[in-house]
């Protein structure tokens, strides 16, 4: 059973041009979270999918950041406009539809943006 | 909201010395807790977890008691071997119907360098 896959695993962006992160859950999970690790920091939550709807998007910032999960294919973050504030690890986890208090999260290698 | 508080670090010990990191954490209800540990360069693996009062999660030799009177939930190994050398997050996701259901809430990691 294959883990969570991300790709890019490293991706250099401008600044001003668009980014897209992907994200590939674990077979049978529905439930995807996005996480952003600046440098020296710990990782801070983004946003949580399932499938075509977003759960909870507190983490967000409110401008240049959007994230889908469609019917089919991976879940995509996307970053407009880049800054170089951006530069991070972002982190995807995926956890099966149904949990249950455990909440356990299994995390993809991540992708490492770097903004020039 | 919910926080996560780690000892700070980093951490280094010499081959077979007893471990501790320290966690302790804010929120509302009975969260579930967890350690993730992160080698250079790759993803979050799921270490151990605890999902109510006294449990004790347990995996490779490392172990933590979640203890509701403290809100604490110290990591502990008594050999550390120099494969153990990476960062440790202190985790926890909130109680379902919870606004902060589904989502980790991370303390800032502590570095782990054993030498030999």
């Amino acid at each position: 059973n294959a883990g969570v896959m991300q790709n890019p695993r490293h991706l250099v962006r401008r600044r001003g041009q668009e980014a897209r992160l992907r994200c590939s859950p674990m077979k049978g999970h529905s439930h995807v979270y996005w996480y952003r690790q600046l440098p020296e920091e710990g990782l801070k939550f983004m946003v949580y999918l399932q499938k075509e709807n977003i759960i909870d998007e507190s983490g967000m910032p409110k401008e240049r950041f959007s994230a889908e999960f469609p019917k089919e294919g991976p879940s995509i973050l996307r970053i407009q406009q880049v800054v170089r504030g951006d530069s991070a690890a972002y982190f995807c986890a995926s956890s099966p539809p149904s949990a249950g208090l455990a909440y356990e999260q299994y995390f993809g290698p991540g992708t490492r943006l770097t903004v020039t | 909201g919910n926080s996560v508080t780690q000892m700070e670090g980093p951490v280094t010990l010499s081959e077979e010395a007893f471990l501790t990191i320290n966690c302790t954490y804010t929120a509302t209800g009975y969260p579930s807790l967890f350690w993730y540990v992160q080698y250079p360069g790759e993803g979050l693996q799921l270490l151990l977890k605890a999902t109510k009062a006294d449990d004790k999660g347990s995996n490779k030799g490392f172990e933590a008691t979640y203890r509701k009177e403290t809100t604490s939930f110290h990591l502990e190994k008594g050999s550390v071997q120099v494969s153990d050398s990476a960062v440790y997050f202190c985790a926890l996701s909130g109680v379902a119907g919870g606004t902060s259901y589904g989502k980790l809430t991370f303390g800032q990691g502590t570095i782990l360098t054993v030498h030999p």
